[in-house]
């Protein structure tokens, strides 16, 4: 149980070009749905975190005009990258929560999403 | 803010040895403390994890012990596998948001 996917698994697109990345929790009510970036051998970086029906909060430094999203389910969350730059460039990762972990926040990853911005 | 920090970044360690990874985290309020292993471009997987009302937890080769008072927790991995070898991340939560460290890079020599 507890399975998270995202499609696509890898993107790539032209500058200018906006992208969305879709996360959904296969087999559980995600309440909570998380976005990270990942850098090239660097750690996850959390962006944002989003509540369904809500807007989502972002961490401080990520620009919440530029990454949309939107969690309009108890299964599925969007990012959408808007006006793409090749710094955009990166992995991007969500996670998911909700009442079926063994604790109550535990979080459940996706596979990924490569993007690149040519 | 909140951080976490994790040592070493790089580890070699020979096939059989053991290794360990140390974190030290910032936020007192931290209570779940999870570990993943990372393999390249894929998802982050849980390995192991404590919370703070336990000191140590072991699954087979894997340990992770937790001193709450000094804000550090360690991944022990003993009898290493060439299949060891990849990306370890250590991560505190207090609430609901993890702060993942920085992580380690470990190989496994055969």
């Amino acid at each position: 149980g507890a399975v998270v996917s995202q499609h696509p698994s890898w993107v790539i697109c032209k500058s200018g070009t906006s992208v969305k990345i879709e996360c959904r929790s296969l087999d559980f009510q995600a309440t909570t749905m998380f976005w990270y970036r990942q850098f090239p051998k660097q750690s996850l970086m959390l962006m944002a975190t989003s509540n369904e029906g809500s807007k989502a909060t972002y961490e401080q430094g990520v620009e919440k005009d530029k990454f949309l999203i939107n969690h309009a389910s108890l299964t599925l969350s969007t990012l959408t990258v808007t006006s793409a730059h090749p710094e955009d460039s990166s992995f991007y990762i969500c996670s998911a929560s909700g009442t079926s972990g063994r604790v109550s926040y535990e979080q459940y990853f996706g596979p990924g999403t490569r993007l690149t911005v040519t | 803010g909140e951080n976490v920090e994790q040592h070493p970044s790089t580890l070699s360690v020979q096939e059989g040895d053991s290794a360990v990874i140390k974190c030290t985290y910032s936020d007192s309020a931290s209570n779940y403390f999870p570990w993943y292993k990372q393999e390249l471009g894929k998802r982050p997987q849980l390995i192991i994890d404590i919370r703070s009302n336990v000191g140590e937890k072991k699954d087979q080769r894997i340990a992770v012990t937790l001193n709450k008072t000094a804000k550090h927790f360690s991944l022990h991995i003993t009898e290493t596998q060439p299949e060891d070898s990849a990306v370890y991340f250590c991560a505190a939560a207090g609430t609901y948001k993890y702060i993942f460290g920085t992580g380690t890079r470990l190989k496994v020599l055969a």
